[in-house]
């Protein structure tokens, strides 16, 4: 299973453009990347999902670069709500294999 | 989709204890799945619970301290047995409904003293 790599923590403005990066050097053919959203004193909540180039919901995009070695969550005009800790998992499919990682804590400010 | 509730949300326990953690999805899922989480950690997979079958337990995690029921499609507990400080943790139950999403519960706040 690959390894993720994320900042541990951002922080941000109401209204920017976010975007977290997760490095993922040994990434296999078959695994797919995959981010959850958590708030406190709830469970993850899946965000998006994608195996290359660009996959875009009305939540979120990411950008996967051809080597497929890292990936790109984008949040686009974040707001106070976005505040949350977010993860990258990557990994073959079915999702509740794949290991979690320590995730980035986001802090959006006013 | 797949909304997850479970029981009891917090809960304060004596050392030496047991708590059965209740698990409910609004619908009929084949893979159940358990988690425990430290706070400000991150998730560690507990076991699989699988309607018909024997829990599937990770490294780590052995039946007799955390025994599971899976009676029917929609329903599974999780009881954390002679508790110890360290069993502290947040307890959480997650669904596979087959579309490549994974579904999380709210989860179980626990705090042994």
């Amino acid at each position: 299973l690959a390894k993720t790599t994320q900042p541990i923590s951002m922080d941000s403005y109401e209204g920017q453009e976010v975007n977290i990066t997760c490095s993922h050097n040994n990434i296999a053919t078959n695994d797919y990347i995959t981010w959850y959203q958590q708030f406190p004193s709830q469970g993850p909540r899946f965000i998006i999902q994608g195996y290359k180039t660009k996959v875009t919901n009305e939540v979120a995009s990411l950008f996967i670069p051809a080597d497929r070695k890292s990936s790109t969550l984008s949040l686009p005009r974040v707001s106070l709500s976005d505040t949350a800790v977010y993860y990258c998992l990557v990994g073959d499919l079915p999702l509740y294999q794949l290991i979690w990682g320590a995730g980035t804590k986001l802090i959006i400010k006013p | 989709s797949a909304v997850i509730s479970q029981k009891p949300s917090r809960d304060i326990c004596q050392r030496g204890t047991s708590l059965t953690i209740q698990c409910q999805v609004d619908s009929q899922v084949t893979m159940m799945f358990w988690y425990r989480q430290q706070p400000g950690q991150s998730l560690t997979l507990i076991a699989t619970a699988n309607q018909g079958s024997e829990a599937t337990y990770e490294s780590g995690f052995v039946i007799d301290k955390f025994p599971i029921s899976r009676p029917n499609l929609t329903f599974s507990t999780l009881t954390v047995s002679n508790m110890s400080p360290e069993d502290s943790s947040i307890y959480l139950c997650s669904v596979d409904p087959g579309v490549d999403e994974q579904y999380f519960g709210p989860g179980t706040r626990l705090t042994v003293t």
